[in-house]
């Protein structure tokens, strides 16, 4: 089945560094990924779409110079939250997609600024 | 007003029993997905749907587009069905329900 890899798990940085996120579609090209962000005990809320080689769509309220979006290749999305705040920290999920295939979520970083 | 809205919010049950989860949407949707997110975060996709009804194992998920409705359905329920599980609908934009949180009692 697909499956989608999603890199680190966890992560702790200082406030104002940045920290990049990896999402990649292991067995499928994945012509679009969607980026999440989950804060405690509430739902998910999209973030941002990408397209390869595209520029990520935002959703309204993102900034999208915080949570930068680079989508090389069918397989690799990632997002950079630069300079970090303890307000950033949250649980951050990817999901990719193909046509017809659904989503397939990857299993999320959660990250903690200090 | 959320465009999904789901119930219960949280549900206990015993090992074993028929569990049901409602999700109703105020929006026009292309697919509705139901997803399954464990303790530690990672997400599942369960089904996604468009209209009637598929079944995986002792899931089943059913949709009414009419009704603009979806149920999930799980049959003999286990502890290891103890999870979060959200209805989360493709319109204009994803919009996503807040949840159902689910223990199975052994």
């Amino acid at each position: 089945g697909a499956v989608v890899s999603q890199h680190p798990s966890r992560v702790i940085c200082k406030s104002g560094t940045s920290v990049k996120i990896e999402c990649r579609s292991l067995d499928f090209q994945a012509t679009t990924m969607f980026w999440y962000r989950q804060f405690p005990k509430q739902s998910l809320m999209l973030m941002a779409t990408s397209n390869e080689g595209s520029k990520a769509t935002y959703e309204q309220g993102v900034e999208k110079d915080k949570f930068l979006i680079n989508h090389a290749s069918l397989t690799l999305s990632t997002l950079t939250v630069t300079s970090a705040h303890p307000e950033d920290s949250s649980f951050y999920i990817c999901s990719a997609s193909r046509q017809s295939y659904g989503y397939t979520f990857g299993s999320g970083t959660r990250l903690t600024v200090v | 007003k959320n465009e999904v809205e789901q119930s219960p919010q949280n549900l206990t049950a015993q090992e074993g029993e028929f569990i049901t989860i409602n999700c109703s949407y105020s929006v026009g949707i292309s697919a509705l997905h139901w997803l399954q997110q464990h303790p530690g975060g990672g997400i599942v996709s369960l089904f996604m749907l468009s209209s009637g009804k598929k079944k995986h194992g002792r899931l089943i998920a059913t949709i009414n587009i009419q009704e603009k409705h979806s149920s999930l359905h799980i049959t003999a329920s286990h502890p290891r069905d103890s999870a979060v599980y959200i209805c989360a609908v493709i319109g204009n934009q994803f919009y996503f329900g807040t949840g159902t949180s689910l223990t199975v009692i052994p």
